[in-house]
């Protein structure tokens, strides 16, 4: 199986910080990455399909890039409502993994 | 709109078994894969199964695998959960999942819509 690895698992940040997540894949898989958002009790809503292609509808200062076994997520100011937590997962074989999560906090 | 409406979700024992379902609407449901993905309390999200579009192919997490079967009545526009020996680590808010990608396979395509959610606990 294909493990992923996100880093942090917590990150204190503030309104208008640059956020940067990471996460490894313990093999190669392409671009085959999606990053997800939840918030407490909501569903999670994916941000970033294919390493870097952003979702319709997702603002613009969410960015991913990467491929092969490293890839990033980065919000370029943070805002309120970002405040939330973050997986990646891999889709490059048909058994799929979840990062642990990063959950991002208020500092 | 696509809704994904679970249910099936209840307080059962270890060892005991459960029938999750989830009512698919708003898209032609033959052509998405469709999978099960978890989150235990104070957990990260795992997913557990996924269904190709027909119904032909299915995959299976590690953790899960003899004891949960995933199935979907296409006609019904129903996608199901079969899970069987329950065990305490299995207590989770389990989420029904469509694929972004149509074409029906589960390869190079992530999931796009997910329910809400149905509640399992497993306990004694």
């Amino acid at each position: 199986d294909i493990q992923m690895t996100q880093s942090p698992s917590t990150l204190s940040a503030s309104v208008g910080d640059r956020v940067t997540i990471t996460c490894r894949a313990s093999q190669s898989i392409s671009t085959w990455l999606a990053w997800y958002q939840q918030k407490p009790g909501e569903v999670p809503k994916v941000l970033i399909y294919k390493a870097s292609s952003l979702e319709t509808g997702v603002p613009s200062r969410f960015s991913g890039s990467g491929s092969g076994t490293e890839f990033t997520l980065t919000i370029s100011s943070l805002q309120p409502e970002d405040f939330a937590t973050y997986y990646c997962q891999q889709y490059n074989s048909y058994w799929w993994t979840f990062g642990q999560g990063t959950k991002v906090e208020i500092k | 709109e696509v809704q994904l409406v679970e249910s099936g979700g209840g307080l059962v024992q270890p060892g005991g078994s459960l029938r999750l379902s989830c009512a698919a609407s708003g898209f032609t449901l033959s052509s998405y894969a469709l999978s099960w993905v978890r989150l235990a309390p104070g957990k990260g999200l795992e997913w557990v199964s996924s269904i190709s579009g027909s119904g032909s192919s299915t995959y299976y997490a590690d953790f899960v695998k003899g004891r949960f079967t995933i199935s979907r009545d296409n006609s019904k526009k129903t996608l199901f959960l079969q899970m069987s020996s329950l065990r305490a680590e299995d207590t989770a808010l389990y989420y029904c999942a469509k694929v972004m990608g149509a074409g029906g396979g589960i390869a190079t395509t992530c999931l796009g819509n997910w329910g809400q959610g149905t509640l399992v606990t497993v306990s004694s």
